[in-house]
C-alpha cells in the first residue's frame, strides 16, 4: 500500500509568484484535504476535496485554490504569494462517505516546504 | 480563545520518565480525538485515535478524553530519546472530515 506523497520537497518563490503544489493520495482514499503549517504552529485546514468537489474551506482567500482529478491525486495553486505563505504545506488523504456523513483517519504526506522571498 | 489550546513546551524529561502531554478545547461539537507525532520537518504520524470519552491504549501510548471538563491527554510510557519529537492534538465534529489541531508540543527526551 501506497502512502500520501507531496511534490516537490521544497520550493523557492519569490512576492507574487504562483506556484502548484501536488498530492497523491493513499491507495483508496477518496478524499484529499490541505493544511497549511507555519513555523512552531499547528496545521491550519484550507480546503477539502471529496470526489473532485470541493467539500469545505477554512478561511484562507480565494487565491488558494485547488482541484482534484478522477483518480483522486489533488493540487493546491497559490495565486499572488505573499511573505505570509512560507510554510509547510501539508495534504492528507482519508476515505468518506458522504451520503451517511462518515469519515475516517486522515494520514499525512511528508508537506511541502514553500519559501517567498 | 481558540478552539484548541495545547501549551507548546519544550517539555525536558530524562530517557524512562512517563511524559503527559495535554490539550483543552471549547467546541462541544468534536467527538473525534487524534494525537499525531510529527518529527521536525516532516508531516504528521497518526499515533492514536479516538472517539469520545474514555481510555485507548496501545503499547506504551495511553489516550484519555474527558469531554465534560474538554480536556484530552496523552500519556507515553518509558519514554525513549526516539519520543522526541513535537506531538500535535487534533480533532473533529461527528459528520464533518476537517481536522482542527492545536499547536503542538516539543517534547524532548534525553538519554
Amino acid at each position: 500500500e501506497t502512502g500520501v506523497t507531496q511534490s516537490p520537497t521544497h520550493l523557492i518563490k519569490t512576492r507574487g509568484q504562483q506556484v502548484t503544489l501536488r498530492c497523491s493520495s493513499q491507495s483508496g482514499h477518496n478524499t484529499v484535504s490541505w493544511y497549511q503549517q507555519a513555523l512552531g504552529q499547528g496545521p491550519q485546514f484550507i480546503f477539502q476535496y471529496y470526489r473532485e468537489e470541493e467539500n469545505g474551506r477554512g478561511n484562507f482567500p480565494p487565491r488558494f485554490s485547488g482541484l482534484q482529478f478522477p483518480n483522486y491525486s489533488s493540487e493546491l495553486n497559490v495565486n499572488a504569494l505573499e511573505l505570509d505563505d512560507s510554510a509547510l504545506y501539508l495534504c492528507a488523504s482519508s476515505s468518506g462517505t458522504s451520503g451517511r456523513a462518515t469519515w475516517y483517519e486522515q494520514f499525512f504526506g511528508p508537506g511541502t516546504r514553500l519559501t517567498v522571498l | 480563545q481558540k478552539e484548541v489550546e495545547q501549551d507548546p513546551g519544550p517539555l525536558s524529561v530524562p530517557e524512562g520518565a512517563i511524559v503527559s502531554l495535554n490539550c483543552t478545547y471549547s467546541n462541544s461539537a468534536f467527538q473525534y480525538f487524534m494525537w499525531y507525532r510529527q518529527y521536525s520537518r516532516k508531516g504528521p504520524e497518526l499515533l492514536m485515535y479516538t472517539y469520545s470519552s474514555g481510555n485507548k491504549e496501545d503499547g506504551r501510548f495511553t489516550a484519555q478524553v474527558d469531554k465534560s471538563s474538554k480536556y484530552i491527554s496523552l500519556f507515553i510510557r518509558d519514554s525513549q530519546p526516539s519520543d522526541s519529537a513535537t506531538y500535535l492534538c487534533a480533532m473533529r465534529a461527528r459528520g464533518y472530515s476537517t481536522l482542527t489541531f492545536g499547536k503542538g508540543t516539543m517534547l524532548l527526551v534525553s538519554p
